[in-house]
């Protein structure tokens, strides 16, 4: 069955320093990957997908994002963050055939300080 | 362009009380989806459809009926309310003529009392 973990369920980072939000998945079939973005009490605004081609895939508010296949990761990256970029970060996993079908990792909790 | 519409927005029910929550997408989107939110948990499927008069379950369906009439609509019956089924629940569309993109509702808050 597939799986999405996210490996830190917190990550505290001061303003304008870099940070990454680590993904992995497990699927022994082709994925749709994608991570979302959530504040406090709205719903869900993705922030990138990777599909196919360029394994590197850049999305809004500079962030990007790395699909290893190999290590079968999704890393969420962004090289300098704002106190406005504190909210919840979901990674999530789709079998290429079904994008009804999403799975979704535990959730980091992104914190940025002053 | 209303993309996924969801409602209600809150809700507050007793234990034993059976509701439905609508969703209604106008994107001609063959695929739909419920999932609830749970903190620490992320989202959780509970079901999903691949087109009119097809559903399948997901990963967390007891407690939970859907079904799939039309292409737009897609609720989600509450059969008999438990507090476990207090969630944030939301509503999902998307299809491979789209992109893949998937869109979601604003969310429906429900507390079981």
């Amino acid at each position: 069955a597939q799986s999405v973990t996210q490996l830190d369920s917190q990550v505290p980072v001061f303003e304008e320093a870099p940070v990454e939000l680590r993904c992995n998945y497990s699927s022994s079939v082709s994925v749709y990957l994608f991570w979302y973005v959530q504040y406090p009490n709205q719903g869900l605004q993705l922030l990138l997908k990777y599909l196919s081609g360029s394994t590197l895939v850049k999305g809004i508010n500079g962030f990007e994002a790395e699909f290893n296949k190999s290590q079968t990761s999704f890393h969420l990256r962004k090289p300098s963050v704002h106190i406005s970029d504190t909210a919840e970060y979901f990674c999530a996993a789709a079998s290429s055939g079904n994008t009804g079908k999403l799975i979704f990792g535990q959730g980091t909790t992104l914190q940025v300080k002053p | 362009n209303a993309g996924v519409t969801q409602t209600p927005k809150f809700q507050v029910l007793k234990t034993g009380q059976s509701m439905t929550l609508q969703c209604a997408q106008d994107m001609n989107h063959e695929y739909m989806s419920w999932y609830r939110q749970d903190p620490g948990m992320g989202l959780r499927l509970i079901h999903y459809s691949v087109g009119a008069g097809i559903t399948d379950q997901g990963e967390v369906p007891n407690g939970y009926n859907v079904s799939r009439s039309t292409t737009e609509d897609f609720p989600l019956r509450l059969l008999s309310a438990a507090p476990s089924q207090t969630s944030v629940y939301f509503c999902a569309s998307s299809n491979r003529l789209s992109g893949n993109t998937i869109y979601f509702g604003e969310g429906s808050w429900l507390t079981v009392v």
